[in-house]
């Protein structure tokens, strides 16, 4: 059972190049999200979904856009990197809150993005 | 939206010492106010939470108190060890945003062998 697996693990990037950050979970859990961590911040969360083909804005959404064509798959893009976009950015999967097994989050290990 | 206070950043606590966490919250609504521990070079994991409708939880060695009329949560550690050493995430749902969480800054603790 991996759990929650996001790829790559690492990435540097020149400003104005694009990526995309994979996210996947065999917990077939409804919600999933995309947090990005930057040093005596906290986690912030960029856009989460509530289900396959569903997408909504967090706190911090700007720069960033996201799909969920699968209920399996979280893919969080970056179509103009920018230096503030420098951060370890972390997805994670839940049930929902209000479900039996809701509340929480199981997160992955994490991508570190570089923007030089 | 939701705002969630941290204290302290940093705490440094010798091996069988107890360590204490706080965090405050703005939002009334909130009823929900998971802990997290995230070990270096991993993501968080859970490692208790409270509802509104109880005051203390525990779990062993770990415990979490909630004052909802002083809008305020703790963590607290005894008889801590060596691999308690991480830092520590609390974070509050308000309940009229589904499943979104907001994140204090985290607390580094490290405890002395």
């Amino acid at each position: 059972n991996a759990g929650v697996t996001q790829t790559p693990k690492f990435r540097v990037l020149k400003t104005g190049q694009s990526m995309t950050l994979l996210c996947a979970q065999d917990m077939n859990h409804e919600y999933m999200y995309w947090y990005r961590q930057d040093p005596g911040m906290g986690l912030r969360l960029i856009h989460y979904s509530v289900g396959e083909g569903t997408t909504a804005k967090g706190e911090v959404p700007d720069g960033y856009n996201v799909s969920r064509l699968k209920k399996q798959n979280f893919l969080l893009g970056l179509e103009s990197a920018a230096p503030s976009q420098t951060s370890v950015y972390f997805c994670a999967s839940s049930f929902p809150l209000g479900t039996s097994r809701g509340g929480e989050l199981f997160f992955g290990e994490g991508s570190r993005l570089t923007v030089l | 939206g939701e705002n969630v206070e941290q204290h302290p950043s940093t705490l440094s606590v010798q091996e069988g010492d107890s360590a204490v966490i706080k965090c405050t919250y703005s939002d009334s609504a909130s009823n929900y106010f998971p802990w997290y521990k995230q070990e270096l070079g991993k993501g968080p994991q859970l490692i208790i939470d409270i509802r509104s409708n109880v005051g203390e939880k525990k779990d062993q060695r770990i415990a979490v108190t909630l004052n909802k009329t002083a809008k305020h949560f703790s963590l607290h550690i005894t008889e801590t060890q060596p691999e308690d050493s991480a830092v520590y995430f609390c974070a509050a749902n308000p309940s009229n945003t589904g499943n979104q969480f907001y994140f204090g800054t985290g607390t580094s603790l490290t405890v002395i062998p």
